[in-house]
């Protein structure tokens, strides 16, 4: 693995079913996030994790949660799908979540994203 | 109100030239701004990031501005090719802890043809 991973690349979904969108990333990051991007909108901040065993609601939290076991992964879960979910999703990671320390640009790298769709 | 827009929305040039997108800021207090690429199905990439401090930062055919004091931000791209065609994102950074110090534009859609 180099760098931030997701699974799986798409998904059609029944709405009520339960789903998990899988991140993985090997840089050691302590921070992670979880956003969706929707046409027209720009990406949204869903959840995210500044270190292991912590997580924090971002902008559009309802009806996802995550968790944050160890450093490397960040799972999505969404517990009774609706079509309003439907997006195409992004995980990232940050060394830090420090923006504005000196020297700390806090980039935050993307993975490739899962296309989600609702029916 | 913590905003970022960004226009145009698309822009359609031709290959070898030149072209130049907006990004307009009222996030406060300010930490950085930064110019991601992302292409079709994939990712944003980022491309440059520029403190108060800086008023300008290049990389390869790419070339910020940041003003500052009108919160004004430019991308100017050189000598386009094919695979500029992207959407390119202008990020600002708060100067606050949190996840959600970062607010995001919603894009310029570039599409460079031959």
């Amino acid at each position: 693995i180099a760098g931030i991973t997701q699974a799986p690349t798409s998904q059609i979904l029944a709405a009520g079913r339960r789903m998990t969108l899988r991140c993985t990333q090997d840089m050691r990051h302590n921070a992670m996030y979880w956003y969706r991007q929707d046409l027209g909108l720009g990406l949204r901040l869903i959840h995210y994790s500044n270190t292991a065993g912590t997580t924090g609601k971002g902008e559009v939290p309802d009806g996802y949660s995550v968790s944050r076991a160890n450093t490397d992964d960040f799972p999505l879960t969404l517990a009774s799908a609706v079509p309003s979910q439907t997006s195409v999703y992004f995980c990232a990671s940050s060394a830090t979540n420090r923006a504005f320390l000196a020297g700390d640009h806090n980039e935050q790298f993307f993975g490739p994203g899962t296309r989600l769709t609702v029916l | 109100k913590n905003q970022v827009e960004q226009s145009p929305q698309s822009l359609i040039i031709l290959e070898g030239k030149n072209c130049t997108l907006q990004c307009n800021y009222t996030v406060s207090p300010f930490s950085n701004l930064r110019w991601y690429k992302q292409d079709t199905g994939r990712g944003p990439v980022s491309l440059t990031i520029m403190t108060f401090s800086e008023n300008t930062k290049s990389n390869g055919r790419y070339t910020a501005t940041l003003d500052a004091d009108t919160k004004q931000s430019s991308l100017h791209i050189t000598a386009s090719q094919l695979s500029d065609s992207a959407s390119y994102i202008c990020v600002v950074s708060a100067a606050e802890t949190g996840a959600n110090n970062l607010f995001f534009g919603t894009g310029t859609r570039l599409t460079v043809i031959p």
